[in-house]
């Protein structure tokens, strides 16, 4: 069965700082991988999708990077956190029709100080 | 920007009642419609995919059904339990060039009281 594992679910990092969470899927092969991103009172916003090995496509302006070394391995970075970045991030898999639902990782709750 | 929109905001339902809420998206760019149910603690768990004009699916004592022309679903549960507790999110894949992106609603807040 698959299984999607994403990392840290908690982390408090200071403004200016880098990141790096990163999400790994298990017992598929070539998955549509995304991240989203829920800000406070807000919903899911799509903020990185990638069909394949080093294809991203970014969805929305901001000072946030995604990459995807392996075929089962997305990672989200920055350079320097902002205040604005906090919030709650997901780490989602679908088997690449757009019949297939997400199935998304716990989550990481980000705050930015 | 597509905009899809879930009414209500929020709902408190007494353990036993039906209840049923909508999500509204453009009725011009239309692939499937997801549903999520997002329990506290939880991720979203994928309750539905649906892609024809329609459509009805159900699961247990949630159902849901779908008009592409006038764009919008609805999901009813019936008989509603306190693990019935949970934001419900609606999604839209729009195909074309979107195919494979979900673009989700803000969700209804549905809390059930024993």
């Amino acid at each position: 069965s698959q299984t999607i594992h994403q990392w840290p679910a908690t982390l408090v990092q200071p403004v200016g700082s880098p990141l790096s969470l990163e999400c790994t899927v298990e017992g598929t092969s070539n998955p549509n991988l995304y991240w989203y991103r829920q800000a406070a009172g807000r919903g899911l916003q799509l903020l990185f999708y990638s069909v394949g090995i080093g294809q991203i496509s970014s969805e929305v302006p901001q000072n946030l990077s995604a990459s995807r070394p392996q075929d089962r391995q997305f990672i989200l970075s920055s350079k320097k956190l902002l205040l604005s970045d906090s919030g709650f991030y997901l780490c989602a898999w679908s088997a690449g029709t757009g019949n297939s639902p997400l199935h998304f990782g716990n989550g990481t709750r980000l705050t930015v100080t | 920007i597509l905009n899809v929109e879930q009414s209500p905001q929020s709902l408190h339902v007494q353990e036993g009642d039906s209840t049923n809420f909508t999500c509204s998206f453009p009725s011009s760019n239309f692939y499937a419609l997801h549903w999520y149910r997002w329990e506290t603690a939880k991720s979203p768990e994928a309750l539905f995919v649906m892609t024809l004009n329609g459509d009805e699916k159900k699961k247990g004592r949630i159902s849901a059904t779908l008009n592409t022309k006038e764009g919008y679903s609805y999901l009813y549960i019936k008989g509603s339990q306190p693990e019935d507790s949970a934001t419900y999110l609606c999604a839209l894949n729009a195909g074309g060039t979107s195919y494979g992106k979900l673009t989700f609603g803000q969700g209804t807040i549905l809390t059930v009281h024993p």
